[in-house]
This record gives C-alpha cells, sequence and structure tokens, in this order.
C-alpha cells in the first residue's frame, strides 16, 4: 500500500497570510503513460463530508477558490492557501488515486492563530 | 441539486451484518463508479470499496475484504454496502462518494453524502 505522509499535523495561521500544507507519498504516483500526478486534496469541516479541491495535484476542481493551489510531483506535494479566511478551517487530506487501495494522509488541521 | 443520502447505520453487536444504503440524485448515476469511505471516530478518512458504473468490477480495502460487500442497482438509482461480521474497528461513520469521472475508476471523489454512523458494541 502506499502511505501518506502529512507535515504539520496542526497548523495556525493569521488571516490573510498563507498556509501551506506538505504531503509525501511512499512511492511516486506519477504516472508514466499519462505523466500525470494521480493525487488529491480534500477539506474536511465539522458535521459536514469531505470536500474535494485539488485533483491531478494542480487542478483546481470546480468552485473552489483560486487562493487554494496544489503543486508537486512523483512523491512530494503541498498544498498552499494564498491567503487564508475564516471558512478555511478545517482538516485537510490529501490522497493518492495511483492504486487500490486507495490510501489518505493522516489529516491536516489548520486553525487561525 | 446533485445528491447522496446515505442510510441504515446504527448500533450493532461485534459479530452481527448491517447493510447501508446510499440514494443518489441529480445526476446519471450509471455512469459514474461509486465508492464507500470511512471515517472512525477522532481518525482520518479510509477508503473501504468501489465499484465500477455497471457493476462488473469491485475492489476492497484488505481491512473488509470477504467481510463487506458493495453492490448498485442503476434502476434504483442506489449504492449499497453489506457489512458482515462486524467488529469493533469497523466503527465508523461511512459516507458514499462518486467518482469523479465518467465512467472510469480512478479514484477521486467529487460527491459526499452526509454520511451514516455505525457502531459496533455489545
Amino acid at each position: 500500500d502506499i502511505v501518506m505522509t502529512q507535515s504539520p499535523d496542526s497548523l495556525a495561521v493569521s488571516l490573510g497570510e498563507r498556509a501551506i500544507i506538505n504531503c509525501k507519498s511512499s512511492q511516486s504516483v506519477l504516472y508514466s503513460s499519462d505523466n500525470k500526478d494521480y493525487l488529491a486534496w480534500y477539506q474536511h469541516k465539522p458535521g459536514q463530508p469531505p470536500k474535494l479541491l485539488i485533483f491531478w495535484a494542480s487542478t483546481r476542481e470546480s468552485g473552489v477558490p483560486d487562493r487554494f493551489s496544489g503543486s508537486g510531483s512523483g512523491t512530494d506535494f503541498a498544498l498552499t492557501i494564498s491567503s487564508l479566511q475564516a471558512e478555511d478551517v478545517a482538516v485537510y487530506y490529501c490522497q493518492q488515486y495511483y492504486s487500490t487501495p486507495y490510501t489518505f494522509g493522516q489529516g491536516t488541521k489548520l486553525e487561525i492563530k | 441539486q446533485v445528491q447522496l443520502v446515505e442510510s441504515g447505520g446504527g448500533v450493532v453487536q461485534p459479530g452481527r451484518s448491517l447493510r447501508l444504503s446510499c440514494a443518489a440524485s441529480g445526476f446519471t448515476f450509471s455512469s459514474h463508479a461509486m465508492h464507500w469511505v470511512r471515517q472512525a471516530p477522532g481518525k482520518g478518512l479510509e477508503w473501504v470499496a468501489v465499484i465500477s458504473f455497471d457493476g462488473s468490477n469491485k475492489y476492497y480495502a484488505d481491512s473488509v475484504t470477504g467481510r463487506f460487500t458493495i453492490s448498485r442497482d442503476n434502476s434504483k438509482n442506489t449504492l449499497w454496502l453489506q457489512m458482515n461480521s462486524l467488529r469493533a474497528e469497523d466503527t465508523a461513520v461511512y459516507y458514499c462518494a462518486r467518482e469523479r469521472w465518467l465512467q472510469l475508476v480512478l479514484g477521486a471523489f467529487d460527491i459526499w453524502g452526509q454520511g451514516t454512523m455505525v457502531t459496533v458494541s455489545s
């Protein structure tokens, strides 16, 4: 199984500041045949289902604010929130869909400083 | 609007069975693979199972293989998860989730239900 490891486990950032969450996979999730990274990011708020933010490591899902961006390739990835808003408080998960079983990182809890 | 609604959760004794349902609406259910994902209390997300758009292919997490069965009825826009031989470690909120891409099983989930809680306890 591919192990996904996020850092940090928790993060406190001031409103309007940048937040960066890192994700590392135990093996590459870059599929050579299509040159795509099979990596997604989700936002999970209490009492709500998770929400898909990013797929193919850097493609924003429709309706997701452009302050959210994904980067990286191979085994190292990052989710950046360029200017933190109050509504961004949530737990964020990376997930690989390169192979089954699809696996998630342990989650990063993002709070306001 | 596009919606997934789970039902069937509850409290069940270890070793017993439970069947979860997921009713889909607002999209062409028969065109999407469907997944179950769970979250144990205080823990992260764990993918459980997937069924292809036509039901011909199914894949499971090792932790549930041989005990859980995923199925669907495209004429009823409904997904199920039959859970047998339940264990305490199966206690979780179970979400059904839609595969983002049409007629593919790639493993990204763009629509999620609100979840249904399953508690396995004596």
